[in-house]
Parts: C-alpha cells; structure tokens; sequence
C-alpha cells in the first residue's frame, strides 16, 4: 500500500457503541492529522501528533481519544458518540509540521 | 483565528475553457499554503503547496499564485476538462505560531461540461 490509508471506509454505530478508527501513512513522515468534514461545514482541524507526540487538541470532546503508538498509524477512539457526530473522519500525514499534508481516503461515520 | 474564504462557492464552465478560483484568508502571517481537489466522498488530493516566499507554483496545467500582503491566492486551471470537476479547496495554516493547523475554506465546486 502506497500513500495514507484509513480503515474501515464505513462505519455506522449507535451512541453506547465504542468503535476505532485506523490510519496507517506509508511516506516515512513525521506528523499526522485527525480532521472533521461534516456536511456543508470547511474542515475542521481536531488533533496532530508530531513523532508521537500530541501538539495540538482543538477542543474536540472527550468522546474522542486519539492514540499514537508510532510515527506510521494514528487511530481515533470513539465512545458515546453523537448523531451530530456523523461526518467523514480524515486523517493526514506529513514529513514535518508545517509540511506538506497527505490526506487519507476518509471513514465515513454514521451515529445512530 | 484564521478565516479562509473561497469565491466562487460553484463553477460551471464548458471544456477548453481557463478557469481562475480565488481564495483569501485574514491572517498574512503564514508559512505556506495548499491547494486540495475532492472527489465526491472522498479523501482530499494535494494539488499544488506554495511557500510564502514564493509568489507561484506550477504543476502541468495548475498554476497557484499567493500575495501575502492582500491575503490572497488564486488557482488557475489552463484548459479544463470534464475530469477536472471536483471541489477545490484552499487551506492555509493558522499563523506563523501555529504553521501545521490548517484552515480550510469551504470549497469551490467545479463542472466542467464537454
């Protein structure tokens, strides 16, 4: 596999579900990105991770967890979610912050 | 905050023709820019990245040029066909203290009919 791949590329769960999604990046890069795109919103920027570590939180709730146990995978915890919840979830990489960012096909969410 | 706004909001124009979309963001102290295409539920497709000591950019027909003193980008698509109809999104980081937030605007939709 090539570029930021993201599983799974559907998910539909109800609000007591606990679920997770995945994001691998191929480039060797340093930094990845969990973004929202909901319907008729610009995408919003919810957390970064820089060689593991966590730089930004962009007061996303705390019915998201993200976790980044390497440089290569980032995945988003969810629990307790929202119907406003639903939106396709977009995780990026790139070489270094303030890089280039790659973007991954996307998982799109539906909260029941 | 960064606000980045992107006119027009939808395109339609006939194959052949060159196209320009505009993009302006409120905070002129920023590192670089992007430029993204989306298909339709899809991920976002890096186009063109211009740093801001350049003034443009070019990949095959794109061109991308950024003023960073009026706040402005423009992208411009020379010769357009029907597989170039996308959502066109510009996205420029949130200052110099934070060049790895990115902003979107909220897209141009393009249709380029044959």
């Amino acid at each position: 596999e090539t570029g930021v791949t993201q599983t799974p590329r559907h998910l539909v769960m109800g609000m007591t579900n606990k679920k997770s999604l995945k994001c691998e990046q191929h480039l060797g890069h340093n930094a990845m990105y969990w973004y929202k795109q909901s319907a008729k919103k610009p995408l919003e920027l919810m957390f970064v991770y820089s060689l593991e570590e966590r730089v930004e939180n962009n007061s996303v709730p705390s019915r998201f967890s993200p976790e980044c146990p390497n440089s290569s995978h980032l995945f988003l915890h969810l629990h307790t979610l929202q119907p406003e919840d639903s939106a396709l979830y977009l995780c990026a990489s790139s070489q270094a912050l303030m890089g280039a960012q790659y973007f991954g096909p996307g998982t799109r969410l539906t909260v029941l | 905050k960064q606000e980045v706004t992107q006119i027009p909001a939808a395109l339609s124009v006939p194959e052949g023709e060159n196209l320009v979309l505009n993009c302006s963001f409120t905070d002129s102290a920023i590192y670089n820019l992007q430029w993204f295409r989306q298909d339709p539920g899809k991920g976002l497709t890096s186009l063109l990245l211009i740093q801001s000591s350049q003034r443009e950019q070019t990949s095959g027909r794109l061109n991308a040029s950024l003023d960073k003193s009026s706040g402005r980008s423009t992208l411009y698509i020379a010769a357009s066909q029907p597989g170039d109809s996308a959502t066109y999104l510009c996205a420029a980081p949130s200052g110099a203290n934070s060049g790895y937030a990115l902003n979107f605007g909220k897209g141009t939709s393009l249709l380029v009919t044959p």
